[in-house]
């Protein structure tokens, strides 16, 4: 399968701690990438690779991987109300000639 | 500042075709693989097409023989040729740089162009 499969939306209360989970083939070859969704926006790259921030994700941001597997998580610790947004997976598929994208997960800050 | 920005969208009637570019600034976009993806309003990502550094092409099976990328190194732009423009084409067209080649680590991406088939 080509498909990245996430939790269509999430809810975690104000200061606590959410995962969000991303499964598929191609995470068993390649890690993976998250990113922000905000409306009306451009997705913001948020976790690369194993574990990586881009310059300016604040270090509440954390991504872990099962390798071999096929699952990746992105951890966001101690939620901000600005977290609130969509979230999405990707990864390069199982051929390694394309790219793939998650459904995207909603998450909603109570 | 590393920088994309898209042009090229508007209104099109289905069937008809579409030329989107994507301008860098702030890196040297000769040694970077390039991508499109695409939104429809108020749904997830999808992949469209790459482009490797080195011009090789890659498209995703819903648009492969009616899009064509390419890229212009001299002026640090890459293009998505849209022909046979279908309903189902309408979206907010994203370009985004690959920060690793092969790795699918999309950063930064353009602000979008809104792509619209309808008679």
């Amino acid at each position: 399968s080509s498909e990245l499969t996430q939790d269509p939306a999430v809810s975690v209360a104000l200061g606590q701690t959410v995962r969000i989970t991303c499964q598929g083939d191609g995470l068993s070859k390649y890690f993976g990438s998250w990113y922000q969704q905000k409306p009306g926006q451009a997705p913001v790259l948020v976790i690369y690779g194993r574990n990586n921030r881009p310059s300016g994700i604040p270090d509440r941001f954390s991504g872990s991987g099962s390798n071999p597997g096929n699952t990746a998580s992105l951890t966001i610790t101690g939620v901000q109300a600005e977290d609130e947004a969509e979230y999405y997976c990707n990864s390069r598929d199982s051929t390694g000639d394309h790219v793939v994208f998650g459904g995207g997960t909603k998450l909603t800050v109570l | 500042e590393v920088q994309l920005v898209e042009s090229g969208g508007g209104l099109v009637q289905p069937g008809g075709s579409l030329r989107l570019s994507c301008i860098a600034s702030g890196f040297n976009f000769n040694t970077y693989d390039m991508h499109w993806v695409r939104q429809v309003p108020g749904k997830g990502l999808e992949w469209v097409s790459g482009v490797t550094s080195a011009g090789d092409t890659f498209y995703s099976n819903s648009v492969k023989g009616r899009f064509t990328v390419s890229r212009d190194n001299g002026r640090n732009s890459f293009h998505l040729q849209m022909n046979s423009l279908r309903d189902e084409d309408t979206a907010v067209y994203f370009c985004a740089r690959e920060t690793v080649t092969m790795s699918g680590w999309f950063d930064p991406w353009g602000q979008g162009t809104l792509v619209t088939v309808s008679s």
